[in-house]
Parts: C-alpha cells; sequence; structure tokens
C-alpha cells in the first residue's frame, strides 16, 4: 500500500497559486518525500523532491512539516499546461516507488 | 543530456503470445525500474534491475521477466499474454549508488493492448 494519501481531485484558477496536499504520517526519519506529475498518461514527469527542509526549484515549492507526517506542492502560478495528475510518493527501500492514486488537479481559465 | 527512451510506443498482441518491450537509461544512470499502469490507476512497481541483476520485485508473475544489459538498457519480457496485460508500461531510471536512493526519471511508455 502506499505511504501516502491525497485527495482525489483539486480544481484551480488560471494565474493563482495551486496547493496539492499529501498526508505521509507514517515517514521515518530518513525517508524522502518525491513529487511526480502525468499528464495524459505520458511517463511520470519529476517535480521536486525533500527530505525536512522547505525547498524550491524552477517548477515548484515543497512545504514539508515540521513533523514531516505531511506536506504541500505549491505551483505559484498555475497555468492550463498544469492540468495533469500529481503524486506524491515516499518510496520503500532503495527503489520502489509506490504511487497512490494521486491527485486529478484541473486548471480553470 | 539524452533522457529516457522506451520502443515500442505502441504494440497489439494476442492472449498467449509473448512481448519484449526495450528501454534506453538516461546518460549516466545504472539502474532501471518497470512500472505497469493499467487505465485509470498510478504506475505499479515490477522490478528494478542494478548492475545487470534484479534488485527488487513487486507483486507480479514469474512471467514477467526483465534483462538489463552492459550499457545500462533494458528489457521487460512478457510470456503468455493475458488481457489483464493491457497497460502502459514505464521504464524510470536512476544512478544507484552506495544504496542511496536517486530520483527516478521516467519514459514515455509503452502503450500495450492484448486481444
Amino acid at each position: 500500500d502506499a505511504k501516502t494519501t491525497q485527495p482525489p481531485s483539486m480544481d484551480c484558477a488560471e494565474g493563482r497559486a495551486a496547493n496539492l496536499p499529501c498526508n505521509h504520517s507514517t515517514i521515518s526519519g530518513n525517508e524522502y518525500v518525491y513529487w511526480y506529475r502525468q499528464i495524459h498518461s505520458q511517463g511520470p514527469q519529476y517535480i521536486i523532491h525533500g527530505l525536512k527542509n522547505n525547498e524550491t526549484n524552477e517548477m515548484a515549492s515543497l512545504i514539508i512539516t515540521e513533523d514531516r507526517k505531511s506536506s504541500t506542492l505549491i505551483l505559484p502560478h498555475a497555468t492550463l499546461r498544469d492540468t495533469a495528475v500529481y503524486y506524491c510518493i515516499v518510496p520503500s527501500g532503495t527503489y520502489k516507488y509506490i504511487f497512490g492514486t494521486g491527485t486529478r488537479l484541473k486548471v480553470l481559465a | 543530456e539524452t533522457g529516457v527512451t522506451q520502443s515500442p510506443t505502441h504494440l497489439i498482441k494476442t492472449r498467449g503470445q509473448q512481448v519484449t518491450l526495450r528501454c534506453s537509461s538516461q546518460s549516466g544512470h545504472n539502474t532501471v525500474s518497470w512500472y505497469q499502469q493499467a487505465l485509470g490507476q498510478g504506475p505499479q512497481f515490477i522490478f528494478q534491475y542494478y548492475r545487470e541483476e534484479e534488485n527488487g520485485r513487486g507483486n507480479f508473475p514469474p512471467r514477467f521477466s526483465g534483462l538489463q544489459f552492459p550499457n545500462y538498457s533494458s528489457e521487460l519480457n512478457v510470456n503468455a499474454l493475458e488481457l489483464d496485460d493491457s497497460a502502459l508500461y514505464l521504464c524510470a531510471s536512476s544512478s544507484l549508488m552506495g544504496g542511496n536512493k536517486e530520483t527516478q526519471y521516467f519514459g514515455p511508455g509503452t502503450r500495450l493492448l492484448v486481444l
């Protein structure tokens, strides 16, 4: 079973920030949180990952709570091209990604 | 830098046949993982190859097998195809060094239809 839970769907207005939550209450101290997205059944696209501290790259920001039991992916200015299924993953062991059902984000014009 | 590539992009087979799917890993990566994604579901881990050996396996029967070659490319073989094997098959490459987790980068996938 996936170590993460996410809301099944969310809507966001174009140009506004999209905040996608993820719960990972059983995460261990040395386990990272990864975020991917999948557009139209293409291969999942890596977005960002983090351990404890907040992270930011050209695509998004990742906010991890101090207890590490949840995180939020932030797309600062969502566009129509950000419409996708977003997956939050805590890898099992050294190799195994267990995907949940993800959050289907729809960006509205 | 070349990304992960997969071939073919689409494939149609009939029940009982065998299929081979191919994956070329991203430059500098030594590890390949394979996933199966049925329609409407998240990808399911099949197995991973590191240094030409299977490095972990998900809940898939033995008729799902793989290979990794010295250049780190990989094949997924499925024997005795069943209708439920119809899915998008994804390959992901990463660089596994010293047991540390590294980001997996996915290819575009091969869509297999079993009739």
